[in-house]
Formats: C-alpha cells, sequence, structure tokens
C-alpha cells in the first residue's frame, strides 16, 4: 500500500532553515510528482511546490521563490524540501503529498501524516 | 494570480443536503478537485474533475462546475461529513490554487 512518512516535528529559531523529509513506499517514487503544501495553525491549506522525482525538475509557488528548495534521492524514495530564512510564520504543519495524474493534472491522492515545524525565538 | 472563494462555514441538519460553493474566474474552464479533512488529519480527495468520485467516497458526495462556481454536494450529511472542505484547481500562471476552505457542521 502506498505510504508517504515524514520526518519529526522540528523548532527552529527565526533566521534558521529547516529540511523536511518524505518516505514513499508501496508504489514507484519516480513515476509520480511530489507536492508540498503547508497548513498554519487554523488555517487552510497552502501550495508550496512540487518536484518531478524522475528529473528532479521542480515547479515552485511565487511567493516561496527563493527561499524553498525541493529535492529527492531515488535511492531511498525520499523527496525533501528546504525551507530557509524562517519566520515565525512559517509555523505550519507540512504536508508531503503524491500527484496522480490519473485522475488530472495536480490531483493529489495521498499524503503524508504531516510534520509540525515551529518557529520561535 | 488565481484566487478561489469559499464560504468560512455552512451548516446543515443530519440527513439533509450540504452545498459548498467555490468561486473563481470563469473556474467552469477549470477541472476543480476537493478534498475533505477532519481536524488532526491530512486531507483525503472526495471529488476530482469536477464530479468524480474516488473509489471508497460515498455516492452522497458530489459535485458540480459551471461559469464562476464550483459546488460540492453532501446529500444526507451524516455526522461523519463535519469536517473542512477545499477545492483546488491548476491554474497555468499559479499553478496550485486552493479555496479558502469552508467548514461544515452536522446539526
Amino acid at each position: 500500500q502506498v505510504q508517504l512518512v515524514q520526518s519529526g516535528a522540528e523548532v527552529k529559531k527565526p533566521g534558521a532553515s529547516v529540511k523536511v523529509s518524505c518516505k514513499a513506499s508501496g508504489y514507484t517514487f519516480t513515476g509520480y510528482y511530489m507536492h508540498w503544501v503547508r497548513q498554519a495553525p487554523g488555517q487552510g491549506l497552502e501550495w508550496m511546490g512540487r518536484i518531478n522525482p524522475n528529473s528532479g525538475g521542480t515547479n515552485y509557488a511565487q511567493k516561496f521563490q527563493g527561499r524553498v528548495t525541493m529535492t529527492r534521492d531515488t535511492s531511498i524514495s525520499t523527496a525533501y524540501m528546504e525551507l530557509s530564512r524562517l519566520r515565525s510564520d512559517d509555523t505550519a504543519v507540512y504536508y508531503c503529498a503524491r500527484e496522480n495524474s490519473g485522475y488530472d493534472l495536480a490531483v493529489i491522492d495521498y499524503w503524508g501524516q504531516g510534520t509540525l515545524v515551529t518557529v520561535s525565538s | 494570480s488565481y484566487e478561489l472563494t469559499q464560504p468560512l462555514s455552512v451548516s446543515v441538519a443530519l440527513g439533509q443536503t450540504a452545498r459548498i460553493t467555490c468561486g473563481g474566474n470563469n473556474i467552469g474552464s477549470k477541472n476543480v478537485h476537493w478534498y475533505q479533512q477532519k481536524p488532526g488529519q491530512a486531507p483525503v480527495l472526495v471529488i476530482y474533475r469536477d464530479s468524480n468520485r474516488p473509489s471508497g467516497i460515498p455516492e452522497r458526495f458530489s459535485g458540480s462546475n459551471s461559469g464562476n462556481t464550483a459546488t460540492l454536494t453532501i446529500s444526507r450529511a451524516q455526522a461523519g461529513d463535519e469536517a473542512d472542505y477545499y477545492c483546488q484547481v491548476w491554474d497555468s500562471s499559479t499553478a496550485v490554487v486552493f479555496g479558502t476552505g469552508t467548514k461544515v457542521t452536522v446539526l
């Protein structure tokens, strides 16, 4: 069965960087785009970007351009999202999520469990 | 950038029908997808491409899309349908866009 298992919660100081991992299993990792979506406490879903695990190509939301980097290691079926120059309003749960283009472009059918990133001095 | 607007909340009596709207400029020309998110859980896809249900999603969930409004309809609402619901589209300039989200309360 498809599983996306994310790394554990992080506490960071303002200005620091955080790198969240997402280990995929149960399917061919290189066959599906991986998205990153975040959700601030009590707020809605916010799309950050996606990576093509096959080519490494990325699309980032304009809001995060220059601050976010999405990478992958195909040898261990793991995707990574690194966010730099953290601010307090980056405090959120960060999700990795698999796109299934069999449904349609950018439709997400599986989500990780989420990683809470807290930014506090 | 493209924006999707949803009502903050919708209330529905047990067994009745709830309708959740998602407004966007000419949204009828796009494919709309809907997700359900319960507290403390990751979202779950309930409708894709306007009106299609993934396997395992009850027939009580349906969708439509025309003009500037897409609609998710929950028929015969149950207590277990209480959740936040988000619409989502792909826009050529903005890429993935999520709606603002709607909290559904079953009375």
